[in-house]
């Protein structure tokens, strides 16, 4: 079946644009993850929804990111105001219910110039 | 608050054993052990919740020490495969849910 999916795979931005990256979660599985991943550094949390829970942002590192979950499906980060230090691996994962086995899309490749 | 792992990076020839640990200065609930090949997603390989539980995918296989709080993954007979980065995430509550990676340990295997 069709597993996590991500777009952009690249995405090169001028500092200060805002950029949208998408995820598409397996469907079925209620548990949508977003982390952040630095040139060799770990897996760092940003966002998770469950179901029409309100979302834990608790990871998110200031006021310009954003994200949302629409129709329990599809999920969108925003980041306004790029600056360099947002260059990184932007990776989503899902899992059937929380606390399950995440399966990770390919990742987005954020570059801010 | 990050787990720590240890050690960051191991070589290993075929055959040859290796034990990675995850520690936390912080009471855990659960530990999940990801691997992450170069240049690819990280893919699931076990959920240890705490009570000391002790589980295995292929010859890889992971303790959990609630007391220590720290959990280890065994990896015995490596074979190529198992190259690749390892990371622990660890959750802190029952209502926690979300996972605090440590940094990875990067194990090469070698013919």
């Amino acid at each position: 079946g069709a597993g996590v999916s991500q777009s952009p795979s690249n995405k090169v931005t001028e500092k200060g644009k805002d950029v949208e990256l998408r995820c598409d979660p397996i469907s079925g599985h209620t548990a949508l993850y977003w982390y952040r991943q630095s040139l060799g550094q770990g897996l760092e949390f940003l966002i998770y929804f469950q179901g029409n829970s309100a979302p834990d942002k608790s990871g998110l590192p200031s006021d310009r990111f954003s994200a949302e979950r629409t129709g329990g499906s599809v999920s969108t980060l925003t980041i306004q105001r790029t600056q360099q230090e947002d260059s990184a691996v932007y990776l989503c994962a899902s899992s059937l219910w929380r606390r399950y086995e995440q399966y990770f899309g390919p990742g987005t490749r954020l570059t801010v110039t | 608050q990050q787990p720590v792992q240890s050690p960051q990076a191991v070589i290993l020839r075929e055959g040859e054993d290796a034990v990675i640990n995850c520690s936390s200065s912080k009471a855990l609930y659960s530990v999940h052990w990801y691997r992450q090949k170069h240049g690819e997603a990280p893919v699931f390989l076990m959920i240890l919740l705490k009570g000391g539980e002790q589980k295995g995918h292929e010859k890889i296989s992971a303790s959990f020490n609630e007391k220590k709080q720290q959990s280890s993954l065994y990896l015995t007979a490596s074979q190529l495969s198992y190259s690749g980065t390892y990371f622990c995430g660890t959750e802190y509550g029952s209502n926690d849910y979300k996972l605090s990676f440590g940094a990875g340990t990067t194990v090469t295997v070698r013919a």
